[in-house]
């Protein structure tokens, strides 16, 4: 079976622009992930969608990141502006959605900000 | 909150040595344990888990016991191998379909 498809992989920018993100979850999955991997650091959650539905954006700083999941299907992971903060692996993770499942996670999106 | 503290690497290691990655952990209810390895260039990849305390997870020659008492999951091989080069990262999940939380992370290199 397919794997969580990510795009792009690599992304250049400059502060202050804006940057998009699109993740492709594996078949069937109703749980979506996204997470931010700073250099150095273990991967900490965004935004979690159950279907197209937010469960958990406690820890995305809505002042510049943005996410749907709008057919519950695929995802885009949007900020704008970008902050040379910014700069990490964004990952996309999705799992069946059910108790005691694994969690797959795409190759990620490396994004640097200049 | 919940929280993952694993050693800090990098760990260098010859190959055929025994290895040990530690990982204690805190949380208020009763987690599931997980070791994720991400090799070079590639995504994060669930190495193994265990889902209450005493079980032992294993794969691949890897092996981590869940310890309730100490609060910690040590990741464990007998025998590296320098395939085994990659990132180690100890996560937990509350319960059912909530987010990882992970640690920071261990670089391992096995050299011949």
């Amino acid at each position: 079976e397919a794997g969580v498809a990510q795009s792009p992989r690599y992304k250049i920018i400059e502060k202050r622009q804006s940057v998009a993100f699109w993740c492709n979850p594996i078949s069937g999955h109703a749980t979506l992930y996204w997470y931010q991997q700073i250099l150095g650091q273990g991967p900490k959650l965004l935004i979690q969608f159950q279907n197209n539905g937010v469960v958990d954006d406690s820890q995305l700083p809505k002042d510049r990141f943005s996410a749907e999941r709008l057919k519950g299907v695929d995802s885009t992971l949007k900020i704008q502006p970008a902050k040379l903060e910014d700069s990490a692996v964004y990952l996309c993770a999705s799992s069946l959605g059910t108790t005691s499942n694994e969690q797959f996670f795409g190759p990620g999106t490396r994004l640097t900000v200049l | 909150g919940n929280s993952v503290t694993q050693m800090e690497g990098p760990v260098t290691l010859s190959e055929e040595a025994f290895l040990t990655i530690n990982c204690t952990y805190t949380a208020t209810g009763y987690p599931s344990l997980f070791w994720y390895v991400q090799y070079p260039g590639e995504g994060l990849q669930l190495l193994l888990k265990a889902t209450k305390a005493d079980d032992k997870g294993s794969n691949k020659g890897f092996e981590a016991t869940y310890r309730k008492e100490t609060t910690s999951f040590h990741l464990e091989k007998g025998s590296v191998q320098v395939s085994d080069s990659a990132v180690y990262f100890c996560a937990l999940r509350d319960s059912g379909n909530t987010p990882l939380v992970f640690g920071k992370g261990t670089r391992l290199s096995v050299i011949a």
